[in-house]
């Protein structure tokens, strides 16, 4: 079955920027969109972006200015770099597969079916 | 201050019935699905419910999700120990055009 794994440094100093790599394994990268989702200790979940297999993306608005996402379908691979972090950036980091619904000719997304672990990036000096 | 609004926490007894409910907005939920997750301590969040009210393959027919206008809910019935878990609502909000989650609500089996 499909698995993510993320991998990437755990510590990343102030102002620096921070960048994980999500391996998709048992499946291909196409045909889906893929996101990262962040969650700081003891809080919720915020949605970082997405990006489409064919490299369209998605930010959110609250971190648009310093994230880039980006996508290597030849080695199943999506990437993440957040720009100028800071101790509020100390999160545990996902990666996950999104979901599109479709109902009367319009297609939507429907969720993140298949999450990774998941890896602690703390910002720090 | 989450976009969706959760209750911090939920109780029940095994064998119960209880349900956590999730308020939006005419942008996120009222205009589009709602997933549900269930994250146990110290793992990924798990997809139990999409597209409103529908269950992946694995999920027990137990648990069942619902929406009505701007809100919707999270039932599990014939509570069980292993169901102690935070549980999150999302849904795809038009207006910032972004993921949005709730709190999360801490479900406590007594």
């Amino acid at each position: 079955q499909v698995q993510l794994q993320e991998s990437g440094p755990g510590l990343v100093k102030p102002s620096e920027t921070l960048s994980l790599t999500c391996t998709v394994s048992g499946g291909s990268i196409s045909s889906y969109y893929w996101s990262w989702i962040r969650q700081p200790p003891g809080k919720g979940l915020e949605w970082i972006g997405y990006i489409y297999y064919s490299g369209s993306t998605n930010y959110n608005p609250s971190l648009k200015s310093r994230v880039t996402i980006s996508i290597d379908t030849s080695k199943n691979q999506f990437s993440l770099n957040l720009s100028s972090v800071t101790a509020a950036d100390t999160a545990v980091y996902h990666c996950a597969r999104g979901l599109m619904g479709c109902s009367g000719g319009s297609c939507y997304p429907d969720g993140f079916d298949i999450w990774g672990q998941g890896t602690m990036v703390t910002v720090s000096s | 201050q989450s976009v969706l609004t959760q209750p911090p926490s939920a109780s029940g007894t095994p064998g119960q019935r209880v349900t956590i409910s999730c308020s939006g907005s005419s942008s996120n939920i009222g205009s589009n699905t709602v997933n549900w997750y269930q994250q146990l301590p110290g793992t990924a969040p798990k997809l139990l419910i999409y597209s409103n009210n529908q269950r992946p393959s694995g999920v027990p027919d137990r648990i069942s999700g619902s929406k009505s206008g701007t809100s919707a809910s999270l039932a599990i019935s014939g509570l069980q120990s292993e169901d102690e878990a935070d549980y999150y609502c999302a849904a795809w909000d038009d207006s910032l055009n972004a993921w949005v989650f709730g709190g999360g609500t801490k479900l406590t089996v007594l």
